[in-house]
């Protein structure tokens, strides 16, 4: 089974320049992910969808980044202008489904993630 | 949201068992207690859940104290690669949906 794919590995990056991420989910996975982890912390949800609908976007800063997730597949993830302290590690994640029931347990699946320098 | 306290690091010897801590006073009835675990450079893996019974799954065990206010997870016969950033987590709900929310983990050092 493949896994979550993203892409770039690799981005850097000037600050007030502007970049773009992408994940493709496990086929199959209504419930995308995505997550900023700074070197030493724990990863922080940015952006939860379902299917193609936002669930929680309550922690992502929405003056210069922005997610979609078109037709329900794939996901982009933006930033614009970024700003040095963007420097992180991007993770894109999926699930089957994450709702009330027995498809609480499903577990997420997480890709290699993206690693931003900003300059 | 419940929240989770764990110890910043610890070491295990090669072949022992690790035994790693999780404590979650806040934790509502019907949230589950999630491990996941980060090797280096990689994202994070899943381990293990459970709700209130004791689990085992070929990766490690979760034991879940009777008023589930705390948690351990067990390594039986820790190897170098085990080696990573372990993550207790409480899922929360949101809506009609749940999302994993990570505190900073304890690293495990494995040593030979």
């Amino acid at each position: 089974e493949a896994g979550v794919a993203q892409s770039p590995r690799y981005k850097i990056i000037e600050k007030r320049q502007s970049v773009a991420f992408w994940c493709n989910p496990i086929s199959g996975h209504a419930t995308l992910y995505w997550y900023q982890q700074i070197l030493g912390q724990g990863p922080k949800l940015l952006i939860q969808f379902q299917n193609n609908g936002v669930v929680d976007d309550s922690q992502l800063p929405k003056d210069r980044f922005s997610a979609e997730r078109l037709k329900g597949v794939d996901s982009t993830l933006k930033i614009q202008p970024a700003k040095l302290e963007d420097s992180a590690v991007y993770l894109c994640a999926s699930s089957f489904r994450w709702g009330g029931g027995k498809e609480m347990n499903t577990e997420a699946f997480f890709g290699q993630g993206t690693r931003l320098t900003v300059v | 949201d419940a929240k989770t306290t764990q110890p910043p690091s610890m070491d295990c010897a090669e072949g022992r068992a690790a035994n790693l801590p999780c404590n979650h006073s806040t934790i509502s009835g019907n949230e589950y207690v999630y491990w996941y675990r980060q090797i280096h450079s990689q994202g994070p893996q899943y381990i293990i859940h459970g709700l209130k019974n004791n689990e085992t799954n070929e990766m490690a065990s979760l034991i879940i104290t009777e008023d589930r206010k705390s948690s351990t997870l067990i390594l039986p016969h820790a190897t170098l690669r085990d080696t990573a950033v372990y993550y207790c987590i409480v899922r929360v709900a949101s809506g009609n949906t749940g999302k994993l929310i990570f505190g900073q983990g304890t690293t495990l050092q494995v040593k030979p």
